[in-house]
């Protein structure tokens, strides 16, 4: 079955330090792949995609992530975490017309 | 930048009751959906609508759910008798593509308690 795994639930970082939130997949093939950022209540905000090409992808907020296909990973970095960043992350993926399948999420904390 | 938007924000009903959910996606968006979100569990996917018909739907959407584009406008999620465990946050979202040709622009929610 198809499924995303975000191994981590919950990381704490301090402003200033690098952050990498890990992402697994599980397709037959190659999804499309996504993290998305979810505020207190607020909605689902798209961070970066990656379709094709170049293995690491450029995201807003200065995050960016990494594909990786020996690992089936996606993981997403930041090398110096601000404390607006703290929210709940969630990587997503999908082929084709399929609908998005979502991890569980991983909450971040920031300590100042 | 276009935005979903949903409505109410936050909605509370007695179990047994039918309640619309509804959202207004981004105007020149094709495919729609909706997920729900159980507090503290992951984002799960209910159904994607395109054209005017359901085009993807999970074993949660069940007979007690239903979804509708009534205009050229909103789209609605339509819960026909509540139970206690409908109680989540649900997300509307729309695109241009299907996904993974486009990614999904979701709106704010609508928190629906169920008591």
């Amino acid at each position: 079955a198809q499924s995303v795994t975000q191994p981590d639930i919950h990381i704490t970082v301090s402003e200033g330090a690098s952050l990498e939130l890990r992402c697994n997949y599980s397709y037959g093939a190659t999804p499309y792949l996504f993290w998305y950022v979810q505020s207190p209540g607020q909605g689902l905000q798209l961070l970066l995609k990656y379709f094709s090409g170049d293995t690491l992808v450029q995201g807003i907020k200065g995050f960016e992530a990494e594909f990786k296909r020996s690992q089936s990973s996606f993981n997403l970095r930041k090398p110096s975490v601000h404390w607006s960043d703290a929210a709940e992350y969630f990587c997503a993926a999908n082929t084709g017309r399929r609908a998005l399948t979502f991890g569980s999420g991983t909450r971040l904390q920031v300590q100042p | 930048e276009p935005e979903v938007t949903q409505t109410p924000s936050h909605q509370v009903t007695q179990m047994g009751q039918e309640v619309i959910l509804r959202c207004v996606p981004i105007s020149n968006h094709l495919y729609f959906y909706w997920y729900r979100q159980i507090l503290g569990q992951k984002v799960e996917f209910l159904v994607s609508f395109y054209n005017n018909e359901i085009s993807e739907k999970s074993e949660i959407f069940d007979d007690q759910f239903s979804v509708e584009r009534p205009d050229g406008s909103n789209f609605t999620l339509k819960i026909r008798s509540t139970k206690l465990e409908d109680s989540a946050m649900y997300f509307c979202a729309s695109s241009a593509d299907r996904v993974g040709n486009s990614p999904l622009h979701f709106g704010n929610g609508t928190r629906l308690t169920v008591t």
